[in-house]
């Protein structure tokens, strides 16, 4: 059980947007500590894809956004690409001393 | 090129012990905090431990408290992961990452896969 809450899956057709959520707590996402996501494609490491909700390192397309709500934090994928066919992971700071993990979420790319 | 090298897994017995390493080259070693993640055969990411700039502060998850001693050598720019007692459960490929604690891990290592089997 992580303590960060993603869907296990998401699709989407070539060209559409999708959004993959990020479900946290007020010792978490609610205290106010950042949220930061990576991309994970098949039999890789992980790469981040986003710091601090919306901040995108370099080389990482404008297609991917982020955001954040509340207790919540949300990775928006735009112009969906075959590419982009990957697991996706949101990590945050959590007050209990502790960098956690969301599940992850597969995203298929239809 | 910045750049995280992890080695030293492998198969082990359960009750065994490993010691994993991770080279880093292309930047200031010294000057990050560095910290361990795993990631079990078809799961997701589960972090483990992390270790301060001169080594004098360490976290450990409590799935490996006690079993588990982080270090870093930064005269030769290498972490340490040293596992003990090890569990079935611990079977899973570990990665090494660069960044502050609470902030984001932007350099990966490849992974080490660590295998607890008899």
């Amino acid at each position: 059980q992580s303590v960060l809450t993603q869907p296990p899956s998401v699709s989407g057709a070539p060209g559409q947007r999708v959004t993959i959520s990020c479900t946290g707590s007020s010792s978490n996402i609610g205290a106010g500590y950042d949220v930061h996501w990576y991309q994970q494609l098949p039999g890789t490491a992980p790469k981040l894809l986003m710091y601090g909700y919306s901040n995108r390192p370099s080389g990482v397309p404008d297609r991917f956004s982020g955001s954040k709500s509340g207790t919540s934090a949300s990775l928006a994928i735009t112009g969906l690409q075959a590419e982009d066919e990957a697991d996706y992971y949101c990590q945050s700071y959590d007050s209990s001393l502790s960098v956690v993990f969301g599940g992850g979420t597969k995203l298929t790319v239809l | 090129e910045v750049q995280l090298v992890e080695s030293g897994g492998g198969l082990v017995q359960p009750g065994g012990s490993l010691r994993l390493s991770c080279a880093a080259s292309g930047f200031t070693f010294s000057s990050y905090t560095m910290h361990w993640v795993r990631q079990a055969p078809g799961k997701g990411l589960e972090y483990v431990s992390a270790i301060s700039t001169n080594g004098g502060s360490t976290y450990y998850a409590n799935s490996v408290k006690g079993r588990f001693t982080i270090s870093r050598d930064n005269f030769k720019n290498t972490l340490y992961l040293q596992m003990g007692s090890l569990r079935a459960e611990d079977m899973a490929v570990y990665y090494c990452a660069r960044g502050p604690v609470i902030g984001a891990f932007d350099i990966w290592g490849q992974g080490t896969m660590v295998t607890v089997s008899s």
